[in-house]
């Protein structure tokens, strides 16, 4: 079983609609959770990362975290054709160590 | 700017011909990592350091070695690539010990081993 589960995609959504990313993780000592957004051979960026069971909004991006159920989600409201790019969802159980999903390919069609 | 740098970007080499990428960050960060990314795998960790001197092993750390002899410099070193080390690496710091910091990337080294 892989630590840190993606559907990989692609997810296409319209232009205006609102894109919902899932990420479901089996350490349930996991703490902090990062959604990184990467472009097509560019580096990944950080979008959000949120740690407390509940939901964190920034602009348009809104992270939802569920420890019971051990799923993190991030949603984009009003999604562009920018935001077209493959989705990391990433867990740390403690300390620096990142471990990542394989990513969610995201298309935004005008 | 705060960045994280890594040289050569683009690199073609034959098996066994050691190589060393280059990884430098200008935050002062104690923490420093190499992952490498294969498509349908994603990003896997290879090395990591927490600070001058220390290292440890990441997920795939075979065939690879790393040195922090210096707070901003992490090398990765491939002693004798072979072309399953075929792939897109990334470097990456961050700050202190906490899980809630941010890893910066930096931009990617995409090497081939023919």
């Amino acid at each position: 079983q892989k630590e840190v589960e993606q559907n990989s995609g692609p997810l296409s959504v319209p232009e205006g609609a609102i894109a919902s990313l899932n990420c479901t993780y089996s350490d349930r000592g996991s703490q902090s959770f990062f959604w990184y957004r990467q472009y097509s051979g560019k580096s990944p960026e950080l979008i959000m990362f949120i740690y407390s069971n509940g939901d964190k909004e920034d602009g348009r991006f809104t992270a939802q975290l569920n420890k019971a159920s051990q799923y993190v989600s991030l949603l984009i409201r009003d999604s562009q054709p920018s935001d077209s790019a493959t989705y990391l969802c990433a867990v740390t159980g403690g300390g620096n160590k990142l471990t990542f999903g394989t990513g969610t390919q995201l298309k935004v069609e005008l | 700017e705060a960045q994280v740098t890594q040289n050569p970007r683009y690199l073609i080499t034959v098996t066994g011909k050691k190589l060393t990428v280059t990884c430098s960050q200008n935050m002062n960060h104690e923490y420093m990592s190499w992952y490498r990314q294969d498509p349908g795998l994603g990003l896997r960790q290879i090395y990591y350091s927490m600070n001058v001197e220390v290292t440890d092993k990441g997920d795939v750390p075979e065939g690879y070695k790393v040195s922090r002899k210096e707070k901003r410099n992490f090398p990765l070193i491939l002693e004798s690539p072979s072309p399953n080390q075929t792939s897109l690496y990334f470097c990456a710091s961050s700050s202190g010990e906490s899980s809630y910091n941010e890893q910066f990337f930096g931009p990617g080294t995409r090497l081939t081993v023919l």
